[in-house]
């Protein structure tokens, strides 16, 4: 049992290119969430998914966008990156009654 | 505002010594309550979590957290700590109602010497 998988797990991006994080989860959650985590700042909540087809804000979405075209993965997308986006980006997926499961994280950094 | 405090960034404890992690929220209800540990480098790992019942949880790694409605508190605890407990420790806050969205403290980092 995987659990929740994040890839890739670490990337060097220019300044204005794109790319696409994916997350996949084997526990049948309803719940999936992208966290950013930067020093000093905790993790702060960019977008959440609770079902299948469905994405939601979070605290610090801009931008970045979503995908949940299935049940079992959530895909973030950064269309022109900033050295702002330098973080670690952290998958979760979760269930009532069970809580929540990380990935191990995605180390991105932006020049 | 809906939120989570530590109030500590940084401990640091003997080894050997007890520790304890503060953590409040701000939500209206009983939200669910989580403690995450992160060693450097790591992902987070899940030491308890509270949803309802008795309010002394029992977690991995010899570690508890105790729910207080009154004081909108849940509060760490480890008897005793190992060096190999040293690592940052982060509170989180499923408030439930507002559409399952897990919230997390700012961390605090716990340093052990010898």
């Amino acid at each position: 049992n995987a659990g929740v998988t994040q890839t890739p797990k670490f990337r060097v991006l220019k300044t204005g290119q794109s790319m696409t994080l994916l997350c996949a989860q084997d526990m049948n959650h309803e719940y999936m969430y992208w966290y950013r985590q930067d020093p000093g700042m905790g993790l702060r909540l960019i977008h959440y998914s609770v079902g299948e087809g469905t994405t939601a804000k979070g605290e610090v979405p801009d931008g970045y966008n979503v995908s949940r075209l299935k049940k079992q993965n959530f895909l973030l997308g950064l269309e022109s990156a900033a050295p702002s986006q330098t973080s670690v980006y952290f998958c979760a997926s979760g269930s009532n009654n069970y809580g929540y499961t990380f990935g191990s994280g995605t180390r991105l950094t932006v020049v | 505002a809906q939120s989570v405090t530590q109030p500590d960034i940084h401990i640091t404890v003997s080894e050997g010594a007890s520790l304890e992690l503060r953590c409040n929220y701000s939500y209206g209800a009983t939200p669910y309550l989580f403690w995450y540990v992160q060693s450097p480098g790591q992902g987070l790992q899940l030491l308890l979590k509270y949803f309802s019942g008795d309010t002394l949880v029992q977690g991995i790694k010899g570690f508890e957290a105790e729910f207080k409605r009154s004081q909108s508190s849940f509060n760490l605890r480890k008897p005793s700590v190992h060096w190999s407990d040293a690592a940052e420790y982060f509170c989180a806050v499923d408030p439930i109602a507002a559409g399952n969205k897990l919230t997390f403290g700012g961390g605090t980092r716990v340093l052990v010497k010898p």
